[in-house]
């Protein structure tokens, strides 16, 4: 199988700090890496798209200052959230596209990090 | 934009029904459609990819149905246990790009 790993899988901050969140994927090479943000009882939410080596796009109304994403090899993104604030408190999640056939059709998803800021 | 509804949005049933969780897309331009199992704090576990071309897909007691046409899938899981309880996500990837529009799930438990 595909797996796809996340670090930490939860983390609480103070106001104002910054926090850093690691996508790998183990077992295969990954061209593009999504990150994903879900709130209670809401869906995932998509954040960025990330390609090895390149700049991260980002969606409407997504800080690309406040949330840094670095994609520097093709098997690891990160994404460190600035400054983080109470608001920014919520559930990251990343998935990863595999570089062979089986990115055709389907990403394989991380376990999730939970962020609390207080 | 493509809009992504999933009904009911919750679901509470014996332990033994048949049921079914519905998805509803507003864009029918679509590469597949995928269903996710998240538990609580948990990250996503997919249980079913339909390719635009099909019409359903099967995994044990799980069935998934697709018409693009009409913008609808439908989960159907067949002799429910408690542990399937957890919330059931249904994502449609467009034939543009690859990331994935997601419904805001249906959360089902099944009761012993």
């Amino acid at each position: 199988g595909a797996v796809v790993s996340q670090h930490p899988s939860w983390v609480i901050c103070k106001s104002g700090t910054s926090v850093k969140i690691e996508c790998r994927s183990l077992d295969f090479q990954a061209t593009t890496m999504f990150w994903y943000r879900q709130f209670p009882k809401q869906s995932l939410m998509l954040m960025a798209t990330s390609n090895e080596g390149s700049k991260a796009t980002y969606e409407q109304g997504v800080e690309k200052d406040k949330f840094l994403i670095n994609h520097a090899s093709l098997t690891l993104s990160t994404l460190t959230v600035t400054s983080a604030h109470p608001e920014d408190s919520s559930f990251y999640i990343c998935s990863a596209r595999a570089l062979d056939s089986r990115g055709d059709n389907e990403q394989f998803f991380g376990p999730g990090t939970r962020l609390t800021v207080l | 934009k493509q809009e992504v509804t999933q009904i009911p949005a919750a679901l509470s049933v014996p332990e033994g029904e048949n049921l079914v969780l519905n998805c509803s897309f507003t864009d029918s331009a679509i590469y597949n459609l995928q269903w996710f199992r998240q538990d609580p704090g948990k990250g996503l576990t997919s249980l079913l990819l339909i390719q635009s071309s099909q019409r359903e897909q099967t995994s044990g007691r799980l069935n998934a149905s697709l018409d693009k046409s009409s913008g609808r899938s439908t989960l159907y899981i067949a002799a429910s246990q408690p542990g399937d309880s957890a919330t059931y996500l249904c994502a449609v990837r467009p034939n543009s790009g690859y990331a994935l529009n997601f419904g805001k799930g249906t959360s089902l438990l099944v009761t012993p």
